[in-house]
């Protein structure tokens, strides 16, 4: 089955500062989804991208869809304590009428005041 | 607040009972999917639903079934539980690509 692989596992930053996460894939998706969760509760929806090469902000977040279909990014700028929780790409293939999603295994995201 | 409900909140068992999960998509959504979150796992995709088909299925034990209602209000019923299913059972929705998630019920085995 496909794969995505999302990087790094968790990261530890000081408030203010800017965060990179990514996700590659082994195949190509037509569509990229980031979503955040905070502990007990459920994935919620930050950005979409739908088209190769497709910059997206959402305030202080910002997320690419690759040129290669295989990849995706997410940046958060100017880190605040609520940024706090563990971060999730998505996939949709190309070619599943279902819009079945491809989950990444998260990033973890912790900020220090 | 995504506009997708989930019932129960909370559920604990026993081994080799039967529980049934409930969720209701947001309004207009046809589409319904399952979802099982595991400790420090990520999003395992179980079983999705479209107008009270079956559309796709992921890696759903036999033990488990779903089914959407007419009112598209969906149940998933797990089966024969072992403590291996101990997990957050999330449901999402959607009109198109993008999915919204349910606050999700967690169910411990014990």
């Amino acid at each position: 089955g496909q794969q995505l692989n999302q990087s790094p596992q968790s990261m530890f930053i000081q408030e203010g500062e800017d965060v990179s996460m990514n996700c590659t894939s082994s195949s190509i998706f037509n569509t990229w989804l980031w979503y955040k969760q905070d502990p007990g509760e459920g994935p919620v929806l930050l950005i979409a991208l739908y088209k190769a090469g497709e910059l997206t902000s959402n305030g202080r977040l910002t997320a690419q869809f690759g040129i290669t279909r295989k990849d995706s990014f997410l940046n958060i700028s100017a880190s605040i304590p609520s940024d706090v929780g563990i971060y999730f790409c998505a996939g949709r293939d190309s070619g599943a009428g279902s819009y079945q999603l491809t989950f990444g295994k998260g990033t973890k995201l912790s900020v220090i005041p | 607040d995504s506009g997708v409900t989930q019932t129960p909140k909370h559920l604990i068992t026993a081994t080799g009972q039967r529980v049934t999960l409930r969720c209701s998509p947001r309004s207009g959504d046809l589409s319904v999917y399952w979802y099982q979150q595991s400790l420090d796992q990520g999003l395992q995709f179980l079983i999705q639903y479209y107008n009270g088909e079956e559309r796709a299925k992921g890696n759903i034990l036999e033990r488990f079934s779903a089914q959407q209602f007419p009112d598209l209000h969906s149940e998933l019923n797990l089966s024969s539980l072992e403590l291996g299913d101990s997990a957050l059972y999330f449901c999402a929705s959607s009109a198109r690509g993008e999915q919204f998630f349910g606050p999700g019920t967690r169910l411990t085995v014990l």
